[in-house]
C-alpha cells in the first residue's frame, strides 16, 4: 500500500476535463514537488509534470499540475482518446528516505 | 536523443542472483543521477534504487533489505543492478531512469524495461 493515495479509476468523455488527485502527508507532498507520469499499456512511463507545474518538451499545455498542502492534482483539459492511460504521481518521502509513487489512476476516455 | 537500454533480464530460480545492465547514450551520463524502478505485471510503479552521478550517494527501497546493489560505470555510460536472494515477489519489469538527483527528483527519461521472472 502506497503512502500516496490516488483514485483507482476515472472516466470522462472526449473534450472534457478531468482532475486526478494524489493525497500524501507532511513527509512527502507537504515537503517536495510532485511529478506526474503517463503510462500506456505495454510502454514505459512518460514524464508529464515536474517541479512547480513544468512540462517537458512535447507535453501539451492541456496537462497541468498543482499542489496544496499535502495534496496534488493533475488536470487534463480537452481530453483525447489518446489520453487513455494510467497516471502516477511521484515525490520524495523524507521520513522513508525514498522515492514514492501513487498506486496509479486508470483514465478511461469514453 | 536520450536512449536507455536495459539488458540482463530473464528467468531465475528463487534464491539465485541476477545482474541487470542499462546502457545510456544521448546525454552526458556523468552529469546525472540514475535510478531503477520496477513494475510487477499488472501492478503499479515501485522505486528500487538510485545512485548519484559520482556513485557517492545511493538509496534503496525498504523492500530491498540489503539484497540489491546499484552501481554505475561512467566510462562505459552504464548503470547496473546486482540482485541476490531473489524472491518470487521480485518478478517485475525493471526500468532504468535518468534523474537530476538521488533524492527529491523526477525521472525525465526511461528505458523500455527488462523483465525479471523469479520462478522455480
Amino acid at each position: 500500500q502506497s503512502v500516496l493515495t490516488q483514485p483507482p479509476s476515472m472516466s470522462a468523455a472526449p473534450g472534457q476535463r478531468v482532475t486526478i488527485s494524489c493525497s500524501g502527508s507532511n513527509s512527502n507532498i507537504g515537503r517536495n514537488y510532485v511529478s506526474w507520469y503517463q503510462q500506456v499499456p505495454g510502454r514505459a512511463p512518460k514524464l508529464l509534470i515536474y517541479d512547480k507545474n513544468k512540462r517537458p518538451s512535447g507535453i501539451p499545455d492541456r496537462f497541468s499540475g498543482s499542489k496544496s498542502g499535502t495534496s496534488a492534482t493533475l488536470d487534463i483539459t480537452g481530453l483525447l482518446t489518446g489520453d487513455e492511460a494510467e497516471y502516477y504521481c511521484e515525490t520524495w518521502d523524507i521520513s522513508l528516505g525514498a522515492v514514492v509513487f501513487g498506486e496509479g489512476t486508470k483514465l478511461t476516455v469514453l | 536523443e536520450v536512449q536507455l537500454v536495459e539488458s540482463g533480464g530473464g528467468v531465475v530460480e528463487p534464491g539465485r542472483s541476477l545482474r541487470l545492465s542499462c546502457a545510456a547514450s544521448g546525454f552526458t551520463f556523468d552529469d546525472y543521477a540514475m535510478h531503477w524502478v520496477r513494475q510487477a505485471p499488472g501492478k503499479g510503479l515501485e522505486w528500487v534504487s538510485g545512485i548519484s552521478w559520482d556513485s557517492r550517494s545511493t538509496a534503496y527501497g525498504d523492500f530491498v533489505k540489503g539484497r540489491f546493489t546499484i552501481s554505475r560505470d561512467n566510462a562505459k555510460t552504464s548503470l547496473y543492478l546486482e540482485m541476490s536472494s531473489l524472491r518470487p515477489e521480485d518478478t517485475a519489469f525493471y526500468y532504468c531512469a535518468k534523474a537530476e538527483m538521488v533524492a527529491s527528483t523526477f525521472f525525465d527519461h526511461w528505458g523500455q524495461g527488462a523483465l525479471v521472472t523469479v520462478s522455480s
